[in-house]
């Protein structure tokens, strides 16, 4: 059974830095490409960035560009968000999210990458002073 | 970036009834769609993806189609546990990849 458990999340001021993480179990880790997806207090949901199953190939909504950096840690089956210059838009429940399949050579543009077929529970970061 | 529109924003049906939900992506998506189901305090639940393919484990009365801009949802006899946002998701034309805004299903 494929499980995703988000932790991290706190209350922080604006212009701080954040790190989520996000650990995974059951399944290859490595071999499917992962999401950040978030969801501010009442509001729909958002993509924030995607990584492919090895980690090389990262893609960003311009939205964190510049300020977010998504990873993986293949040997701790762990996907991770790097959050820095946070303001307050940036509230929300973030989610980590599986894709059904991977990148191919290092291209991510394909449709197997970008839609989820697992979520974790979330874990809310709430950016304020 | 490809815009997802919803409707309705709201959708009160009763239990038992049909439910048909609309999506409308502002630039074709051909059939690269997909539909989640979220309900108060839960993540998301991948529902139908490809326009019209069920997840593993959701049920046959939720069903699929569309094509290019147009999309729809149904839900042929609506059971309780199917009051719930909805929403729909394009992965065609990304990064990136966008959502609708949700459609709230409720009991009338």
């Amino acid at each position: 059974e494929v499980q995703l458990l988000e932790s991290g999340g706190v209350l922080v001021q604006p212009g701080g830095s954040l790190r989520l993480s996000c650990a995974a179990s059951g399944f290859a880790f490595s071999s499917y490409a992962m999401s950040w997806v978030r969801q501010a207090p009442g509001k729909g949901l958002e993509w924030v960035s995607v990584i492919s199953g090895s980690g090389g190939t990262t893609y960003y909504a311009d939205s964190v560009k510049g300020r977010f950096t998504i990873s993986r840690d293949i040997s701790n089956n762990t996907l991770y968000l790097q959050m820095n210059g946070l303001r307050a838009g940036d509230t929300a429940v973030y989610y980590c999210a599986k894709a059904p399949g991977d990148c191919t050579n290092g291209v991510c543009y394909g449709t197997e990458t970008a839609h989820f077929d697992s979520w974790g529970q979330g874990t809310l970061v709430t950016v304020s002073s | 970036e490809t815009v997802m529109t919803q409707s309705p924003a709201t959708l009160s049906v009763s239990p038992g009834e049909r439910a048909t939900l609309s999506c409308r992506a502002s630039e074709t998506v051909t059939s690269n769609l997909a539909w989640y189901q979220q309900k108060p305090g839960q993540a998301p639940r991948l529902l139908i993806y490809d326009t019209s393919t069920r997840a593993t484990g959701i049920p046959a009365r939720f069903s699929g189609g569309g094509f290019g801009t147009e999309f729809t949802l149904t839900i042929s006899s609506l059971q309780s546990e199917d009051f719930a946002v909805y929403y729909c998701q394009q992965y065609s034309n990304w990064p990136p990849i966008t959502f609708g805004q949700g459609t709230r299903l409720e009991i009338k």
